[in-house]
């Protein structure tokens, strides 16, 4: 498809594991971001790609959160030791690297912890 | 620093009445973009409008319209003759004059339409 992908879709997993959540961005955007939403909540920015620039990790929220981009296109946020509170929707979205450019999201990945 | 302020935490109107959702919004640039984005019951975020600093020109797009006022750092949506598959959560976004950083979101205005 044309438009930005992720997945698992749903991820239910139990308190102290480990998660690895998907982005595949629109074909030709260079920016690439992550974000989480808790149930009812607005948008909490975790992290920004641009093309090989080092990584702007500002919103992480704790050493258990990182993410890598490889080649400069699919991305994967990874969360160790999940606690409850992770519980959310996590989205990624992807841009051009241009001035003033939308940012286009995913569907996300909504992630449980049990 | 850039901020985004959407005062309505929800609204609900009828439908066929028309709403405005308010965006205020803080920057120190003189070049920067605005952004709305809506997020139905689904829960996709999907881009509905952008507009840079440097046109004010009022938009409308079938029952939604925008009217933009630097005078007041104001970035409203309208939408006239509300429909039930209007009923979503409204984000307005701010993205200051860089390559894609500091774009930032405010915290949304759920809107209900009853039928």
């Amino acid at each position: 498809g044309a438009g930005v992908s992720q997945s698992p879709s749903n991820k239910v997993t139990e308190k102290g594991k480990d998660v690895e959540l998907r982005c595949d961005p629109i074909s030709g955007h260079t920016a690439l971001y992550w974000y989480r939403q808790s149930l009812g909540q607005g948008l909490e920015f975790l992290i920004y790609f641009q093309g090989n620039s080092a990584p702007d990790k500002s919103g992480l929220p704790s050493d258990r959160f990182s993410a890598e981009r490889t080649g400069g296109s699919v991305s994967t946020l990874t969360i160790q030791r999940t606690q409850q509170e992770d519980s959310a929707v996590y989205l990624c979205a992807s841009s051009l690297a241009l001035r003033g450019q939308p940012q286009h999201f995913g569907d996300g990945t909504r992630l449980s912890i049990l | 620093a850039q901020k985004v302020t959407q005062a309505q935490t929800e609204i609900s109107v009828v439908e066929k009445e028309d709403v405005t959702l308010d965006c205020v919004y803080e920057t120190r640039d003189t070049t920067y973009y605005l952004f709305w984005y809506k997020q139905p019951p689904s829960g996709e975020l999907v881009f509905l409008i952008r507009r840079n600093s440097f046109d004010e020109q009022n938009e409308i797009s079938g029952r939604y319209s925008w009217n933009f006022q630097k005078s007041t750092s104001s970035f409203n949506f309208t939408i006239t003759a509300s429909q039930v598959v209007d009923s979503a959560v409204y984000f307005c976004a701010l993205s200051e004059n860089n390559y894609g950083q500091n774009f930032v979101f405010g915290p949304g205005t759920r809107l209900s339409v009853l039928p």
